[in-house]
Parts: structure tokens; sequence; C-alpha cells
């Protein structure tokens, strides 16, 4: 069974501040690892996903993640943070067989102080 | 269409009433997943279905729930007796088959409120 836990519902920072989202897993399997972001009034897009290859993942909009086994996290991070990063961030983990459903955890909304 | 399509998009019902909220999925997409989005809850897994496997329906929060999918293409999520506990932004989500490591690519939702 695989679980996330979202540390923080709310993360707020100034503009050009280093963003840190923090998400950590229970995975009874190698997991594969997942975050997707939220626009506000839009669905849910892929930001970027960790596959069992290179353990930091680059994804778009200049975030980035990585994979630590040893403290079952993926943390996301972006150096300097923008105005339109403010949004909500999904962490999600699924185990590799395709029978395995993707579950995701509770969201960490970001606000960009001007 | 090109992308994942729910309806309707907002939904205003009675409690006790059936509600019935449809997905297109991406054609050719054989994995399809419904999510229930409530406030401060994140998402909320309900049910997976993948090709012509028996569909993984752990997440489905009581028997008022059920959920099938036609010719491998529709979905169809059905709440019985909706209850006020019910409301909330329901997502359906489809990907390639085998790709489990894939994206998924989220519908606009279905908003439901129980009145």
């Amino acid at each position: 069974a695989q679980s996330v836990t979202q540390l923080g519902s709310h993360v707020s920072v100034s503009e050009g501040a280093l963003v840190l989202l923090r998400c950590n897993y229970s995975s009874s399997v190698p997991p594969y690892l997942f975050w997707y972001v939220q626009y506000p009034n839009q669905g849910l897009q892929l930001l970027l996903k960790y596959t069992s290859a290179a353990t930091l993942v680059k994804g778009i909009n200049g975030f980035e993640a990585e994979f630590k086994k040893s403290e079952t996290s993926f943390h996301l991070t972006k150096p300097s943070a923008h105005m339109s990063d403010a949004a909500e961030y999904f962490c999600a983990v699924s185990g590799y067989s395709s029978a395995s459903k993707i579950i995701f955890g509770s969201g960490t909304r970001l606000s960009i102080r001007p | 269409g090109a992308g994942v399509s729910q309806s309707p998009s907002n939904k205003v019902t009675e409690k006790g009433k059936d509600v019935e909220l449809r997905c297109d999925p991406i054609s050719g997409h054989t994995a399809l997943y419904w999510y229930r989005q409530s406030l401060g809850q994140g998402l909320e897994f309900l049910i997976y279905f993948q090709g012509n496997s028996a569909p993984d329906k752990s997440g489905l929060p009581s028997d008022r729930f059920s959920a099938e999918r036609t010719g491998g293409s529709v979905s169809t999520l059905t709440i019985q007796r909706t209850q006020q506990e019910d409301s909330a932004v329901y997502l359906c989500a489809s990907s390639l088959a085998r790709e489990v490591t894939g994206e998924l690519f989220f519908g606009e939702g279905s908003r439901l409120t129980v009145l």
C-alpha cells in the first residue's frame, strides 16, 4: 500500500525567495512519485515525476524534486519564486505495476508575497 | 475532443436523490481514475479502471457509490441517495495503458452540491 503526507497545507514565500514544499511517502514497493499543480480555476497538470532513473528530477517552470530513499521524501523546490507560481501543489505516489493506483496527498497551497 | 471531458460541470441536487457523473477519457487511454476533491482534503482516490482488468474499487466511501466503464471508454460514477457530505468536486483522469509512470490527464471536474 502507498500513502503520501504533505507537510503544511499552506506555504507563503516572498517573490524571489526559495520555494520548498515537503512530501513524504510510504510504500511497500519501490515507488514512482509525482508532483502535480493546480492553478486557480484550472485542472491539475503534471509538474514532474520520478520513475527510478535519476534521483534529481527537473520539471516545468524551474521546479525540481529530489528522491531520497533514506528519508522517504520527495520535496519540491524552486530557487526563486514568481508570482505566477501561486497554486495548489499535490504530491502523489504509485507502485511500479500498472495495477497500482496513484494516490495523492492533501495538497499544499503556495502563496507568493510581492 | 482532445482532452478528458466531464459532465455535468455543475450539479445541484436534493438530499436523497441519485446523481450520475460522466467522464469521456482521451481516446486510446485505457487507464481511468475517479477522484473526489473536497476543501482541505486533497484528492481522495475513489476507483481505478485499467483495461479489461477488474476495477480497483477500494476507495469508494460507501455502497451508495458505484462506477462503470462501458466499452473501455466512457465511465459513469453514480451516487445513490446523496448526502450533504457528498458535496465535492469529482475529478476524472485518464492515462495510457501500461503507463503507470505516465502522465494523468485530468478533466475540469463535476462540482456536486447536495442541499
